[in-house]
């Protein structure tokens, strides 16, 4: 089975910290996706990834940046954390277009900015 | 982006009936996923189903991708099947998902 894992299950920053969150893949997908969940408002997009040096916007990019460097590893990159970042982050991959067999998640990180 | 509704809200369950979710989306999907997430916040896949009808031990899937809907049936609820179930589905580049069905088996 595919795995997909998320460095840190829980996370307390500071207001004005710069906050990283790692997921790795070890399937060789080539999609890889960042949520955030909030309740009420359901699992929103942040960035997406298609392949290695490849991103795209979500529906809520505002504050965040992302790296793939490697096809494995997809960061999330909080510039200067605000308290409305608090949230549950998931990283999500998936093979590519017209091969996809779904998304597998990782198990989340819940970030607090304090 | 495609609009993904899931009915009901909220469901609660005496520990043994039987439930629907429902996952209505606005138009056509190349793929369907039904997930469970747990207490813990993990997104746990039950059912890729594009089409058709899958059964997993109590828990079974059928989606009709032509009338734009998919059903998920728990039978014999269990305490441990609480939690929130969502539907995604799969268009362009990206899955959109539904709201999701928060359902409590109490014993």
């Amino acid at each position: 089975d595919v795995k997909v894992t998320q460095s840190s299950r829980y996370l307390v920053k500071r207001t004005g910290e710069k906050v990283f969150l790692e997921c790795v893949q070890d399937m060789d997908h080539e999609n890889m996706f960042w949520y955030r969940q909030d309740p009420g408002l359901g699992l929103r997009l942040i960035y997406f990834s298609y392949d290695v040096k490849m991103k795209e916007k979500g529906d809520i990019p505002e504050g965040y940046s992302v790296s793939r460097e490697k096809k494995e590893r997809f960061s999330l990159i909080l510039e200067s954390a605000s308290t409305n970042q608090t949230s549950m982050y998931l990283c999500a991959s998936t093979t590519g277009p017209g091969k996809n067999r779904g998304y597998t998640f990782g198990s989340g990180t819940r970030l607090t900015v304090v | 982006g495609i609009q993904v509704e899931q009915s009901p809200p909220d469901l609660i369950l005496q520990e043994g009936a039987n439930s629907t979710l429902r996952c209505n989306f606005s138009d056509s999907v190349n793929n369907l996923q039904w997930f469970h997430q747990n207490p813990w916040g993990q997104l746990i896949n039950l059912f890729y189903i594009p089409s058709g009808t899958k059964q997993n031990g109590r828990l079974s899937a059928t989606t009709v991708a032509t009338e734009r809907y998919s059903l998920l049936y728990i039978s014999s609820s269990q305490t441990t099947d609480s939690g929130v179930y969502f539907c995604a589905v799969y268009s362009g580049n990206q899955f959109y998902f539904g709201t999701g069905t928060s359902l409590t088996v109490i014993p």
